[in-house]
């Protein structure tokens, strides 16, 4: 069983490059988010999915891009880099309902440059 | 809104020692509560959790108690080891709006 699954770990980007970090879970579960994890700020809700063609937005959504086509996939697109998204960026799915946990992935190291 | 306050870190203890991080909540309706961990470059992993007012969470050697009159949950372990070194976040989560709502977290370092 794979749980969720990121992909890459570990990227460098230039200013003003584009990229998609992607997120796949095998568990079938409707609720799928994306967080970035800086230093002394625990983790920041970016954008969130609570079923195949449905998103929304969580607080720091700008210079993200999201879609959820499939139950399983997730993908986190980044428009235009800036070094202010240097950060690591975890993936994680749940069920739909308040008292069950989430899956998280091993996460993504973005650096840009 | 709903909101997590966790203590500063880091805490440090040596083996053996009594560990006690602080974590309050505010939440409308009635939130589940997490503690996720997170080992040195890993993704986070679910550590315990309650689902209502008095429930006892718990695993391994660590606990947690639903304390809904004073809106904590904090997390307690009887004697760490320096296996235990990590970071740990509180977390909520509510039926009204199913987004994780994550503390800042709290490292741990247990010395040998």
């Amino acid at each position: 069983n794979a749980g969720v699954t990121q992909t890459p770990k570990f990227q460098v980007l230039k200013t003003g490059q584009s990229m998609t970090l992607q997120c796949a879970q095998d568990m079938n579960h409707e609720y799928m988010s994306w967080y970035r994890q800086d230093p002394g700020m625990g983790l920041r809700l970016i954008h969130y999915s609570v079923g195949a063609g449905i998103t929304d937005q969580g607080e720091v959504p700008n210079g993200y891009n999201v879609s959820r086509s499939t139950t399983e996939d997730f993908p986190l697109r980044l428009l235009s880099a800036a070094p202010s998204q240097t950060s690591v960026y975890f993936c994680a799915s749940s069920y739909r309902t308040g008292n069950t946990e989430a899956f998280f992935g091993q996460g993504t190291r973005l650096t840009v440059v | 809104g709903n909101s997590v306050t966790q203590m500063e870190g880091p805490v440090t203890l040596s083996e053996e020692a009594f560990l006690t991080i602080n974590c309050t909540y505010t939440a409308t309706g009635y939130p589940s509560l997490f503690w996720y961990v997170q080992y040195p470059g890993e993704g986070l992993q679910l550590l315990l959790k309650a689902t209502k007012a008095d429930d006892k969470g718990s695993n391994k050697g660590f606990e947690a108690t639903y304390r809904k009159e004073t809106t904590s949950f904090h997390l307690e372990k009887g004697s760490v080891q320096v296996s235990d070194s990590a970071v740990y976040f509180c977390a909520l989560r509510t039926d009204s709006s199913y987004k994780l709502i994550f503390g800042s977290g709290t490292r741990l370092l247990v010395r040998p």
